[in-house]
């Protein structure tokens, strides 16, 4: 199965701030990955598809990028409510993978 | 309105056997990849299984044997037949819609239905 490493598993920012949140598989997987978010006690939401392409709905802040092996989220000027954990998940082949999470908190 | 609605979550014995539930409204399963995560208790995303519009179906290596997704068509649902459970099956499960054949990720997801494994 593709492993998925995602870095940092945690962060601390203020709002205004701007983050950037890697994964790493562990082989090629052209650009078959997305970005999700989720909240305590919510399902996930999807933010990001096909690496770089925007979700319908999800604001411009949010960007993707990468391909093959290594793929980045960047969040641009955070919001109160992007306090949450991401995500990255492989859909590539199956059994898809997601990464570890990483948990944004507010500094 | 587009929607996805899990049931069928319980506490159970280990050894047991369980089917998880997942209606569909606004579109139609069949045309659709099916998808089931599970998220333990404070623990990170886990992909289950998926079932592809064309019937084709895979699983995680941690249930591969022990559960089998299906779809009825005729009821717009997509199920989880849950065999053999154990402690670590124990988790908040899933569905979502995969839009991935279009390019797209997994783009509606249900509320989640909560399996517990414990005697």
């Amino acid at each position: 199965a593709i492993q998925m490493t995602q870095s940092p598993s945690s962060l601390s920012a203020s709002v205004g701030d701007s983050v950037t949140i890697t994964c790493r598989a562990s082989q090629g997987i052209r650009n078959d990955l997305g970005w999700y978010q989720q909240k305590p006690g919510k399902a996930p939401r999807l933010l990001i598809y096909a690496a770089s392409s925007l979700q319908s709905g999800v604001p411009s802040r949010f960007s993707g990028s990468g391909s093959d092996t290594d793929f980045t989220l960047t969040i641009s000027s955070l919001q109160p409510e992007d306090f949450a954990t991401y995500y990255c998940l492989q859909d590539y082949d199956a059994p898809y993978t997601f990464g570890r999470g990483t948990k944004l908190e507010i500094k | 309105e587009v929607q996805l609605v899990e049931s069928g979550g319980a506490l159970v014995q280990p050894g047991g056997s369980l089917r998880l539930s997942c209606a569909a409204s606004g579109f139609t399963v069949s045309s659709y990849f099916m998808d089931w995560v599970r998220q333990a208790p404070g623990k990170g995303l886990e992909w289950v299984s998926v079932i592809y519009t064309g019937g084709i179906t895979y699983y995680a290596d941690s249930v591969k044997g022990r559960f089998t997704i299906s779809r009825d068509n005729s009821k717009n649902t997509v199920f989880l037949q849950m065999n053999s459970l154990r402690a670590e099956d124990t988790a908040v499960y899933y569905c979502a819609r995969d839009s991935r054949f279009l390019g797209q990720g997994m783009d509606v997801w249900g509320q989640g239905t909560t399996v517990t494994v414990s005697s």
